[in-house]
């Protein structure tokens, strides 16, 4: 069974620039969670989207947002990027039923804003 | 404790010991406490997820036991390899929304 994947590995981009992050959650999967791990910081909440609904957002600023497509893959979109958005970005999937919220993640899209 | 807090930020040890990390955690609103081992460039793989107050799970040499009562969990590795080497990271479910994480402890070990 493949595992979450997310593209591109690393992206770099200027101050005031847009970046689109992707991936794709398990098979069957219907639940797409995206952080964000900043230097010196834990994992952070962005969003999650379930069934193509965003259903929570962490404490971010509105030019973070995002999609989930009928395929459940997802897309993070961060406009007007700042030098601190520089960052790790995760994304997890879950399965209906994981009674625990079980997460599987993908290895992250390292963020550079230069 | 308003946080996932999680002790030793690192730690550096010799092949063959053993060691152990703590996470606390709010117990209030507690539903479940994951554990999640992060190498580097990889992504995080999970470990355990524990529920019940003095739940101990198992897996090799590693292990973990959970008191919900006062809001801990700690994480056991026996005889430390190289391999072991990478950041473990908890992370509690109070039944909504999403995984609270702590930033984790990373662990070396030296051959």
């Amino acid at each position: 069974e493949a595992g979450v994947t997310q593209s591109p590995t690393h992206l770099i981009k200027t101050r005031g620039q847009q970046a689109t992050l992707r991936c794709s959650p398990i098979s069957g999967h219907t639940s797409v969670y995206w952080y964000q791990q900043a230097l010196g910081l834990g994992l952070q909440f962005l969003l999650w989207y379930d069934e193509g609904e965003e259903r929570n957002r962490g404490n971010f600023p509105p030019r973070f947002s995002g999609r989930q497509f009928p395929n459940y893959s997802s897309e993070l979109n961060v406009n007007a990027l700042e030098l601190e958005d520089s960052a790790l970005y995760l994304c997890a999937s879950r399965g209906q039923g994981a009674g625990y919220n079980e997460q599987f993640f993908g290895p992250g899209t390292r963020l550079t804003v230069l | 404790i308003l946080n996932v807090e999680q002790s030793p930020q690192s730690l550096h040890v010799q092949e063959g010991d053993s060691t152990n990390f703590t996470c606390s955690f709010p117990s209030s609103n507690f539903y479940a406490l994951h554990w999640y081992r992060w190498e580097t460039a990889k992504s995080p793989e999970a470990l355990f997820v524990m529920t019940l107050n003095g739940d101990e799970k198992k897996k090799g040499r590693i292990s973990a036991t959970l008191n919900t009562k006062e809001g801990y969990s700690y994480l056991y590795i026996k005889g430390s390899q190289p391999e072991d080497s990478a950041t473990y990271l908890c992370a509690t479910y109070s039944g909504y929304s999403t995984l609270t994480f702590g930033k984790g402890t990373m662990l070396l070990v030296s051959p």
